[in-house]
């Protein structure tokens, strides 16, 4: 079975500066796939970032970048010039690459908190 | 485009009583899948739809029940609600089943409370 972990249960961060949330996750699978989904008050859990586990390049999708170890199961999101949209609880997911079903298995998430 | 729908958006129960929650999937995609999200937890996967088949199923008790009709959309069933059953229940969509249906899309959920 596959486990997500995240260390930090609430973070903080101030408008325009740099946030690095963290996830660690163990799993005996060679393919799979790994997310970070954002949950505003709104509770629509909406895709932030994706990445491959056989790519070795970091994802990278605007404001938003990962840096994805995967001898050390670490996949952290780094978000730049945060902004104030960007409060939301964070969840890192991991999805195993089979050939059918999609099930995510997710973390407990970051509450983070963008201030002004 | 319309994205993922859930109906109701809100539900309150009694325990004992049975619940029935919609979903309606992005227009052309034919994989549901369901999940429970306690309250100051992640979500946890309940089942999967794809081609109106179960792709999979999580750890959930046999009250737990869903489907998928010809038009893609789904339901979930619960019986013999608990206190322990009270969630935001999200339903997710994506193109098809395995790794072409990795980006799912969620809909805003329905939240269940049980009384």
């Amino acid at each position: 079975a596959q486990t997500v972990t995240q260390s930090q249960p609430e973070m903080s961060v101030q408008e325009a500066e740099t946030v690095t949330l963290s996830c660690t996750y163990d799993t005996s699978e060679s393919n799979y796939y790994l997310f970070w989904y954002k949950q505003p008050p709104s509770r629509q859990m909406i895709l932030v970032i994706r990445q491959e586990a056989y790519k070795q390049q970091n994802a990278t999708e605007n404001r938003f970048s990962v840096n994805f170890q995967k001898a050390a199961k670490s996949f952290s999101l780094k978000i730049s010039d945060s902004q104030l949209g960007d409060t939301a609880m964070y969840f890192c997911a991991f999805m195993k690459g089979e050939t059918s079903g999609s099930r995510l298995t997710f973390g407990e998430g970051t509450q983070l908190t963008v201030n002004p | 485009d319309a994205g993922v729908t859930q109906s109701p958006t809100h539900l309150i129960k009694t325990r004992g009583q049975h619940v029935t929650l919609r979903c309606s999937p992005i227009s052309g995609h034919k994989s549901v899948s369901w999940y429970q999200q306690v309250l100051g937890q992640g979500p946890q996967f309940i089942f999967q739809y794809y081609e109106k088949e179960e792709r999979g199923r999580g750890n959930f008790p046999d009250r737990f029940s869903a489907r998928q009709f010809p038009n893609y959309s789904s339901e979930l069933n619960v019986n013999a609600l608990l206190l322990g059953d009270s969630a935001l229940y999200l339903c997710a969509s994506s193109l098809a089943g395995g790794p072409y249906g990795v980006s799912l899309h969620f809909g805003n959920g329905t939240r269940l409370t049980v009384t």
